[in-house]
């Protein structure tokens, strides 16, 4: 079966750093791009970032440019968010999803909570 | 405040055939014929249902059809179901700093 499962979640305060996973199955991981993409509670889907197959190629909404990284392991099977500096508008479910930026993202993981608050 | 504008709602009744707008510029909808249209379920991941703007994935009901004129990309349901009741999302790559952009989303209610 194809699935993506995300983890890493949780509270942290402004600020503060956390590292985000998403892992693969039942497919070729290394052949597809990979993206993170994210809901704030009660809000719309937000594209955060993408990163090509070979990692390439690496590309962040304005938001986050520089303060998170996108990685990936294809050898795990494993897609990476690095967040540092966080803020309060970062507060969100993060799903990973897979396709390339122009043709659309078509798996999705469940998501990981990210809440940012003092 | 998305990049794309749809809908904050729309609905129909059983049997009856809805069309979901989704407004960009010339940067993104009507530069690319990459718009995307995701249903989302509460508390679930989202699915996606057109690709490519007419495109329909494998096990997509062909009840789903999507189309774009100009800055203006638009979801058709026809036939409606009470299973079609979501919230549903457009996309569109863009060649602006933010290469994938979305719309707010719109609430489908089926009556």
């Amino acid at each position: 079966e194809v699935q993506l499962v995300e983890s890493g979640g949780g509270l942290v305060k402004p600020g503060g750093s956390l590292r985000l996973s998403c892992t693969a199955s039942g497919f070729t991981f290394n052949t597809y791009s990979m993206n993170w993409v994210r809901q704030a509670p009660g809000k719309g889907l937000e594209w955060v970032s993408s990163i090509s197959g070979s990692s390439t190629y690496i590309y962040y909404t304005d938001s986050v440019r520089g303060r998170f990284t996108i990685s990936r392991d294809n050898a795990e099977n494993s897609l990476f968010l690095q967040m540092n500096s966080l803020r309060a508008e970062d507060t969100a479910v993060y799903h990973c999803a897979r396709g390339a930026m122009r043709n659309g993202f078509d798996i999705w993981g469940q998501g990981t909570m990210v809440t940012v608050s003092s | 405040q998305s990049a794309l504008t749809q809908p904050a709602s729309v609905s129909g009744s059983p049997g009856q055939s809805i069309t979901i707008s989704c407004t960009g510029t010339s940067s993104d909808v009507g530069r690319y014929n990459y718009v995307s249209w995701y249903q989302q379920h509460p508390g679930k991941a989202p699915k996606v249902m057109i690709y490519d703007v007419s495109n329909r994935p494998s096990g997509v009901s062909n009840r789903f059809s999507g189309s774009k004129s100009g800055n203006t990309a638009s979801l058709t349901i026809s036939g409606l179901q009470a299973e079609d009741e979501s919230d549903y999302y457009c996309s569109s790559y863009s060649s602006s700093s933010t290469p994938v952009v979305f719309g707010g989303g719109t609430k489908l209610t089926v009556l």
